[in-house]
């Protein structure tokens, strides 16, 4: 079954760029998208097909995806960015998550 | 406003039986695809089940095949989860979540609150 690898945690400080990794063999090839989950919340699509953002999301995320690696990347971080990330793409008539990410703001 | 509103979640012995749904509304249930998506205390995502808008086309993961049933009525905007055999390792916050198909690969746009599934004796 595909697998995709996400580092445990990030840690940024207010106002700089946290960058998320999301690797998986090929990725590339396929459409790679993006959830935010809060504590005790449900996820949020935050990017989908590897960098559209849906209505709501700020312009401050963005997503790519090339080669074995699809990168989130999240602009003049905040506080409110403080969460789990989570990357999924679909294979073999299976949804597929990442590991997950946790952003920690300093 | 698309919501998605899971109950019937609880405390169920190993082997026991639960069924979930899930009541939609703010757009027109019958022209999506929808999913079943948990998540264990402390853990990852995990997608469990998808049905197609008409319930012709059905997939599951491997840990719940032969033990889970996805169904929806239309004509009630409800999207349901028997689950039987039920395992201790099924314990999990299970979503309701509304998929975004097509040709370059789905996705889940709306996602219910969720409800709390204890397997434990």
């Amino acid at each position: 079954s595909y697998v995709l690898t996400q580092p445990p945690s990030v840690s940024v400080a207010p106002g700089k760029t946290a960058r998320i990794t999301c690797g998986g063999n090929n990725i590339g090839s396929k459409s790679v998208h993006w959830y935010q989950q809060k504590p005790g919340q449900a996820p949020v699509l935050v990017i989908y097909y590897d960098s559209d953002r849906p209505s709501g999301i700020p312009e401050r995320f963005s997503g790519s995806n090339s080669g074995n690696t699809a990168t989130l990347t999240i602009s003049r971080v905040e506080a409110g960015d403080e969460a789990d990330y989570y990357c999924q793409v679909w294979d073999s008539s299976s949804y597929v998550f990442g590991t997950g990410t946790k952003v920690t703001v300093l | 406003e698309v919501q998605l509103v899971e109950s019937g979640g609880g405390l169920v012995q190993p082997g026991g039986s639960l069924r979930l749904s899930c009541a939609a509304s703010g757009f027109t249930f019958s022209s999506y695809e929808m999913n079943w998506v948990r998540q264990a205390p402390g853990k990852g995502l995990e997608w469990v089940s998808y049905i197609s808008s008409s319930g012709s086309t059905i997939y599951y993961a491997d840990s719940v095949k032969g033990r889970f049933t996805i169904s929806r009525d239309n004509a009630k905007n409800s999207l349901y989860l028997q689950m039987n055999s039920l395992r201790a390792e099924d314990t999990a916050v299970y979503y309701c979540a509304r998929d975004r198909g097509g040709l370059r690969g789905p996705f889940f746009d709306y996602w219910g609150q969720g409800t709390l599934v204890t397997v434990s004796s």
